[in-house]
């Protein structure tokens, strides 16, 4: 068990939807990171929150965005999705903000859109 | 940006000892090479980090030559449970985090 929780495990949605996908840091952790995984694809970065505070970006299309709340846990939310937006969406944690502090990640959530 | 190459998969048997290789030829100076395993549906976890020469911890060792521009992770005396995917990791100057492909490995009997 990483320490890392994810909610809900499994959303299924239509096109043209909105939702939203949230993360529980381990505990002590300030930096939250989101990733997407499509079917037999590596991870791809969306973003990175430290302290509440936007740290870095990585390739989130403008139809999702994500905040980081005084409590640590962590949104990520998805709108107009299409077809292609289903995949395995990861959150991660670390201590730190660095790029060199180990990630723990969640389960993650399964996102599919029909 | 900095891009790490490994190979896509690999096959070993139990209770060999199995070396996965990965190039990261701009790998920046202040960077760490970090590896993780992933299953299937689940999220990756980290297996071990290191700057230079050798670190080794329960679960494995990783080789770090002087120049950087490379790594193995070596996994002593697999068994059938260490079939998953490897990743191997250099940061990048704008501190987001590089996945390459990853490594599947294939464990047999």
């Amino acid at each position: 068990d990483s320490g890392v929780t994810q909610t809900p495990k499994h959303l299924i949605t239509a096109t043209g939807q909105r939702v939203t996908l949230r993360c529980s840091p381990r505990s002590g952790d300030l930096s939250v990171y989101w990733y997407q995984q499509s079917l037999d694809q590596g991870l791809q970065f969306l973003i990175q929150y430290y302290n509440g505070e936007e740290r870095a970006k990585g390739n989130i299309l403008e139809r999702f965005s994500a905040q980081q709340f005084p409590d640590l846990h962590s949104e990520l939310n998805l709108s107009s999705l299409e077809l292609g937006d289903s995949a395995l969406y990861f959150c991660a944690s670390s201590p730190g903000q660095g790029k060199n502090s180990p990630l723990h990640f969640g389960n993650g959530t399964r996102l599919t859109v029909t | 940006l900095a891009k790490t190459t490994q190979p896509i998969s690999m096959d070993s048997y139990e209770g060999q000892e199995v070396n996965i290789t990965c190039s990261h030829n701009n790998i920046a100076t202040n960077d760490y090479i970090t590896w993780y395993q992933q299953f299937p549906s689940q999220g990756p976890r980290f297996i071990i980090q290191g700057y230079k020469t050798k670190v080794t911890n329960e679960v494995a060792s990783l080789f770090i030559p002087a120049d950087r521009k490379s790594s193995t992770l070596s996994l002593p005396r697999v068994s059938l449970s260490d079939t998953a995917v490897y990743y191997c990791l250099g940061g990048d100057s704008n501190y987001q985090l590089i996945w390459g492909a990853g490594t599947k490995l294939i464990i047999k009997p």
